[in-house]
């Protein structure tokens, strides 16, 4: 079975870091480029970052960028996004979904999500 | 920036035809995906590249793109279709582009 888990969420004080971990499975891994896709409670989806099968090319909003880095381990089938700084309005849960380029140009396979909430 | 706008709801009765819209800059030369999301579930993939349903998607889902919209149509509206649903296209900056969202209610 297709299957991506996120984890790492939780409560983070503004300011401080915390470190999400998207595992793959069922599919080849490094054939595929990945992302991050966020929604704030009660809104809309946002797309946070993203990173190519070869880690060659990555990707930010504008909204992160400076403050977030996304990384792979093709070896452990890992998708990994570094959050720094953190402000309240990335208070958010936090999707890892895969981009198929090959066939359709579109984020075909997400996961449960992991919630980030930044608060004091 | 680019930005892509879809009105905040529709409201459609059972059987009848429920039609999101899409509207942003150039859309037609650009691929666009649309999502459907559950209350509280990830989402799900119901349109690729403009037209093209995935695996198991129902029939009744169908897309277009042309100028600068680009149309979901649910034919047939059943209730497990309410939800929200958000068009998505690849753009130069930002890279990703989400649509606005758009609440189905089928009343």
């Amino acid at each position: 079975e297709v299957q991506l888990v996120e984890s790492g969420g939780g409560l983070v004080q503004p300011g401080r870091s915390l470190r999400l971990s998207c595992a793959a499975s069922g599919f080849t891994f490094d054939d595929y480029d990945m992302h991050w896709v966020r929604q704030a409670p009660g809104k809309g989806l946002e797309w946070v970052s993203g990173i190519s099968w070869d880690s060659d090319n990555i990707d930010y909003a504008d909204s992160v960028k400076g403050r977030i880095t996304i990384s792979r381990d093709n070896a452990k089938n890992s998708l990994f996004l570094q959050m720094d700084s953190l402000r309240a309005e990335d208070t958010a849960l936090y999707y890892c979904a895969r981009w198929d380029t090959e066939s359709a140009d579109a984020f075909d396979i997400w996961g449960q999500g992991t919630m980030v909430t930044v608060s004091s | 920036s680019s930005e892509l706008t879809q009105p905040p709801s529709v409201s459609v009765s059972p059987g009848q035809t429920a039609t999101i819209t899409c509207s942003g800059d150039k859309l037609g030369d650009k691929y666009a995906s649309w999502y459907q999301q559950k209350p509280g579930q990830s989402p799900v993939l119901v349109i690729y590249q403009d037209t093209k349903r995935p695996s198991g998607i129902p029939e009744r889902f169908s897309g277009s793109n042309s100028g600068n919209t680009a149309t979901l149509t649910i034919s047939g509206t059943q209730a497990m279709d309410e939800g929200d649903y958000y068009c998505q296209a690849w753009d130069s900056r930002p890279a990703y582009v989400f649509g606005t969202g758009t609440q189905v209610t089928v009343l």
